[in-house]
């Protein structure tokens, strides 16, 4: 069963870059989407982005501007990047395998912006 | 983009009644070409991540009691619970996997009465 773990800095500055890593275990990074989605405290879901293994992505609109996701598959890495964050961007980030519904999910990083 | 809308936001129902949850999507979630709604459904506990219940409308994923069961098709879809039981507090949402930007309704929460 496949099983994702990520990690990352929890508290943030406004205008720092969120930097978050996933990594998944007993299983194959090929042929699926890994995708990002994030919950404001008390709030609803909302998809950040994804990748394929491939290398090709797909985004958010409303987030685009700000983001990159990378993999490295060698290393069954992926990577979140967010750019000049703000309070709004609070949150608990998970990573998760969309094959096409989202499953496993990451246990949740949460990620504060205060100054 | 499509937009999901659940309802109730939030619901209390007493141990082992029926618990009855609707979606509603903006534009059908139906594929014509494999005869599939692509809408899942996911029921998350506080601290926790969401646990997948429901995919392709209406199958539910392995392991899951066969109590909480989905149905419909195109736009309007149901989650049903049908005897609760006090582990089935929760938020539930559903979620559409038709299109990017895939997007989730806002949640309903399921209280005890």
């Amino acid at each position: 069963q496949v099983h994702l773990q990520q990690w990352g800095a929890g508290l943030l500055k406004p205008s720092e870059t969120l930097s978050l890593t996933c990594t998944f275990s007993n299983g194959s990074f090929s042929g699926d989407y890994w995708s990002w989605i994030r919950q404001p405290p008390g709030k609803g879901l909302e998809w950040i982005g994804e990748i394929k293994h491939s290398g090709s992505t797909s985004y958010n609109p409303s987030l685009k501007s700000r983001i990159t996701i990378s993999v490295d598959t060698s290393k069954k890495y992926l990577s979140l990047k967010l750019s000049s964050v703000t309070a709004a961007d609070t949150a608990v980030y998970y990573c998760a395998r969309r094959w096409p519904w989202f499953e496993p999910w990451g246990q949740g990083t949460l990620v504060t912006v205060s100054s | 983009d499509i937009v999901m809308t659940q309802s109730p936001d939030s619901l209390a129902v007493s141990l082992g009644e029926r618990a009855t949850i609707n979606c509603k999507s903006s534009q059908t979630v139906f594929y014509n070409s494999n005869n599939k709604n692509y809408l899942g459904w996911y029921q998350q506990k506080p601290g926790q991540p969401p646990k997948l219940l429901i995919y392709w409308a209406s199958t539910r994923e392995f392991g899951v009691p066969d109590r909480f069961s989905g149905s419909g098709s195109g736009t309007d879809f149901t989650l049903t619970i049908s005897s609760l039981q006090a582990e089935d507090v929760a938020v539930y949402y559903c979620q559409q996997y038709y299109s990017s930007p895939y997007s989730f309704g806002q949640g309903t929460k399921l209280e005890i009465k």
